[in-house]
């Protein structure tokens, strides 16, 4: 079966300081994978999206990038942290597309890091 | 941006009421997904149901579409105190799997 792990779940960071948060898929190949992030209260705001390694679109302007060293791995990251960067980031997945654009399928989610910048 | 809004933002209710909930959206979709998230958790995938559809079941959730109307609606009969949570609304399938979330609905079910 499938899994995601993301890690930590939780992190304190100081203004200015660097970012990594790490996600992880077991069971499957060629995932589509996603970064959200979720302001305290609200919906999800996807940040980022793969269909590939080294494949990343960026859907909003913003203090963080994204990378895909390996298959199932996505990696976010910002390398000066701001304020408004705190909240709570989730990854995701889904199966690959069968055609471009068109899927009907599900998302699966990690547990999330809150992410505090203080 | 988001582009849901779902009403209300919050519900209470007694163990045992119905609770529905309803989410509207903007543009064209593929389908609408429903996900629930328990406090401080990710969210978990609930129900599908496609553009083509009008309605759909799985155990206590019947979920409605009105594509005419952008709307769509998540009922849980019978509900539990295990079913408060926040509820979700996502309109999907337009290009490679991305969702636009709704706000959610806080729901809370009194034992």
């Amino acid at each position: 079966s499938q899994t995601i792990h993301q890690w930590p779940a939780t992190l304190v960071q100081p203004v200015g300081s660097p970012l990594s948060l790490e996600c992880t898929v077991e069971g499957t190949s060629n995932p589509n994978l996603y970064w959200y992030r979720q302001a305290a209260g609200r919906g999800l705001q996807l940040l980022f999206y793969s269909i590939g390694i080294d494949q990343i679109s960026s859907e909003v302007p913003q203090n963080l990038s994204a990378s895909r060293p390996q298959d199932r791995q996505f990696i976010l990251s910002s390398k000066k942290l701001l304020l408004s960067d705190s909240g709570f980031y989730l990854c995701a997945w889904t199966e690959p597309s069968l055609r471009q654009g068109v899927m009907n399928t599900e998302a699966f989610f990690g547990q999330g890091t809150r992410l505090t910048v203080v | 941006s988001q582009q849901g809004e779902e009403d209300p933002q919050a519900l209470s209710i007694q163990e045992g009421e119905n609770a529905t909930m309803n989410c509207s959206y903007k543009t064209s979709i593929n389908n609408l997904q429903w996900y629930r998230q328990n406090s401080g958790r990710g969210l978990v995938h609930l129900i599908l149901i496609r553009s083509n559809e009008r309605e759909k079941h799985s155990g206590r959730l019947r979920v409605t579409l009105d594509t005419s109307k952008k709307s769509s609606s998540l009922l849980i009969t019978a509900s539990r105190a295990a079913d408060t949570a926040s509820y979700f609304c996502a309109s999907g399938g337009t290009s490679y799997g991305k969702l636009t979330f709704g706000q959610g609905t806080i729901l809370t079910v009194h034992p």
